[in-house]
């Protein structure tokens, strides 16, 4: 299973844009990237995912390298209530089986 | 529309004792998966229900058993519960593969 690396740890002043980059050098032509987030004491919540070309969602935008094996999450304009644990995950089409790494936990400072 | 319930949200148990943990979607989804996560990690994947009638193994199932009692419901088992296995419990559902996973609101299990 391709594997993803993500920073320990971000801090971000509110209101400014946050980028959290992932690291997926090993990704196959068939992963799609995920990008989930745990609030305190909450179960993860999808964010965004994409394949080969970039996407934008009400909550964030996902940029993908041309050569996929980096991704970058970004939030426009991060609020205190984005202070979470961020997830990059790859999955395989074809299985069922989401790798969990241990995160970016993402600090919003007012 | 409740989403994605798990019952119990705390649990206590005594090392050989056994439980069952449910799960529950009203989301008419297919896919119904269980991943437990232990204190600083993340989430890692138990068992999963690729469609009603069929489970699979994920990265760590020993110790584990599970049901896909229809497709709304995905039950897990412990039938001799171990210290080790103390964790948060978190149950999920999806559409299909590659799709977006909803995740319940998590079973907080103590083995002492």
């Amino acid at each position: 299973d391709a594997k993803t690396t993500q920073p320990n740890s971000m801090e971000s002043n509110e209101e400014e844009p946050v980028h959290l980059p992932c690291n997926h050098s090993t990704i196959s032509g068939t992963d799609y990237i995920h990008w989930y987030r745990q609030l305190p004491s909450q179960g993860p919540e999808y964010v965004i995912h994409g394949l080969t070309s970039n996407v934008n969602n009400r909550m964030a935008s996902l940029a993908i390298a041309e050569d996929r094996k980096s991704s970058t999450l970004i939030l426009h304009r991060a609020t205190l209530r984005d202070a979470a644990v961020y997830y990059c995950i790859l999955s395989t089409s074809g299985t069922y089986k989401y790798i969990f790494g241990t995160g970016t936990r993402l600090k919003v400072l007012a | 529309n409740a989403g994605v319930t798990q019952t119990p949200k705390f649990q206590v148990l005594k090392t050989g004792q056994s439980m069952t943990l449910q799960c529950a979607q009203d989301m008419n989804h297919n896919s119904m998966y269980w991943y437990r996560q232990d204190p600083g990690m993340g989430l890692r994947l138990i068992y999963y229900s690729a469609s009603e009638g069929t489970t699979d193994k994920g990265e760590v199932p020993n110790g584990y058993n599970v049901s896909r009692l229809n497709k709304r419901e995905f039950s897990l088992r412990l039938e001799s519960a171990a210290p080790s296995q103390t964790s948060v419990y978190f149950c999920a559902s999806s559409p299909g593969h590659s799709y977006e996973q909803y995740f319940g609101p998590g079973t907080r299990l103590t083995v002492t």
